[in-house]
């Protein structure tokens, strides 16, 4: 059975500091590994995408992503972070192997101080 | 705007009641997704419809069923609404694979009272 984790519930980083907001997955098979972010009263919009290929991704507004198959982790990373970077933020996985749903862990709220 | 359309924006219903929520997928995309986000559940995983047949299921109760259409609308129809019930409902539409991003519409906020 897939899963994924969010470890952390809320992540607090200055602005202007670099930001991580981890996530593992578990798959029996190669995962498709996806960020969202949302904001307030607003549905998720899609941040970046793991397919195949080179394990670091990069993303819509400075994000990226680093895929780690020997850690089974795909965490968040953004150099520098903006107060508008503040949203709930969500992985998700999909096996590669069937056409099974996919899951999307928990969700981390990410709250950027000025 | 992703181009996925929910409507309505909001709904507020006794319990007991029946509701049905409309979704209209980006243009092109074959596959529709339904979500509930509540808060102390998170987003789940409600069901899959890929060119108007059903294609996954996930947590969803049996009072809830769904359909796509021939235009690749879907409709969520949700009875004997409960006060937990209460949620945001997202529709998410893709292509075709399983490595095609999913995008979200602005979610329809359901209110049972």
């Amino acid at each position: 059975a897939q899963s994924v984790a969010q470890p952390e519930d809320q992540v607090n980083v200055a602005e202007g500091n670099p930001l991580t907001v981890k996530c593992t997955y578990s798959v029996s098979g190669n995962p498709y590994l996806f960020w969202y972010v949302q904001y307030p009263n607003r549905g998720l919009q899609f941040l970046l995408k793991y397919i195949t290929g080179d394990n670091l991704v990069k993303g819509s507004y400075g994000f990226e992503a680093e895929f780690n198959k020997s850690q089974t982790s795909f965490h968040l990373k953004k150099p520098s972070a903006l107060v508008s970077d503040s949203a709930l933020y969500f992985c998700a996985v999909r096996d590669k192997s069937s056409a099974s749903k996919i899951i999307f862990g928990s969700g981390t709220r990410l709250s950027i101080r000025p | 705007d992703s181009g996925v359309t929910q409507t309505p924006k909001h709904l507020i219903t006794a319990t007991g009641q029946r509701v049905t929520l409309r979704c209209s997928p980006r243009s092109g995309d074959l596959s529709v997704y339904w979500y509930q986000q509540s808060l102390d559940q998170g987003l789940q995983f409600l069901i899959q419809y890929y060119n108007g047949e059903e294609r996954a299921k996930g947590n969803i109760l049996e009072r809830f069923s769904a359909q796509q259409f021939p235009d690749l609308h879907s409709e969520l129809n949700l009875s004997s609404l409960e006060l937990g019930d209460s949620a945001l409902y997202f529709c998410a539409s893709s292509p075709v694979g399983p490595a095609d991003t999913q995008y979200f519409g602005p979610g329809t906020r359901l209110t049972v009272l």
